[in-house]
């Protein structure tokens, strides 16, 4: 079974830029969450989807952030504009259930300079 | 960018031998407890997961253990083998939370031949 799928791996990009990161959730599963990765503050949770429909944005750092789900395989997170705080690895995740155990992709790695 | 990171707890064994990860938690609203493995350059793997109203369970070589009293669970790894070299992360969901998970810090396990 494919996994979640993200794109790009890696992003090297100046600040100012806008970046757009996608996702590929697990075929099936209603919910799709977005994490933040930093060695500072850990795994984060930015937001998270339920059959397309955003639930809890709460984490999203600020109005520079957004995510959309247009169809239910596919999502994607912008930040415009961007800058060097913004460097971390950022992970899609999918799950089945509601409160069922997310499972991940592999990030990707966003560096802004 | 980042001076300072953070300094995760470290975990070394031999080959062979058994490990046990500790996580504490705070939030005795919390019910719901996954534990995730996560290897240079991929995203958080689901290991296995335990439900508030038991005390234990138990997987392929991994069994987690939970104690609400003192807000502690923990993943053992019988014979722990090289491939088990990970940070390990443990992730809780507070029952009114819908699928907001809270990630703790993660330990290092590395296991020596």
């Amino acid at each position: 079974d494919a996994g979640v799928i993200q794109s790009p791996r890696h992003e090297v990009t100046e600040m100012g830029q806008e970046v757009t990161l996608r996702c590929k959730p697990i075929s099936g599963h209603d919910y799709l969450f977005w994490y933040r990765q930093t060695m500072m503050r850990g795994l984060e949770l930015l937001i998270y989807f339920n059959n397309n429909v955003p639930i809890d944005d709460s984490g999203m750092p600020e109005d520079r952030f957004s995510a959309k789900m247009p169809n239910a395989s596919f999502s994607t997170l912008k930040i415009q504009p961007s800058e060097p705080r913004d460097s971390a690895v950022y992970f899609c995740a999918s799950s089945l259930l509601e409160g069922g155990p997310p499972h991940f992709g592999n990030g990707t790695r966003l560096t802004v300079t | 960018g980042e001076s300072v990171g953070l300094h995760l707890p470290t975990l070394s064994v031999q080959e062979g031998d058994n490990s046990i990860i500790n996580c504490a938690y705070s939030n005795s609203a919390s019910d719901y407890f996954i534990w995730y493995k996560q290897e240079s350059g991929k995203g958080p793997q689901f290991i296995i997961d335990i439900r508030s109203n038991m005390d234990k369970r138990q997987g392929q070589r991994v069994t987690v253990l939970l104690n609400k009293t003192v807000k502690h669970l923990s993943l053992q790894i019988a014979a722990t083998q090289p491939g088990d070299s990970a940070v390990y992360f443990c992730a809780e969901k507070e029952e009114t939370s819908g699928s907001r998970l809270t990630f703790g810090e993660g330990t290092q396990l590395t296991v020596n031949p």
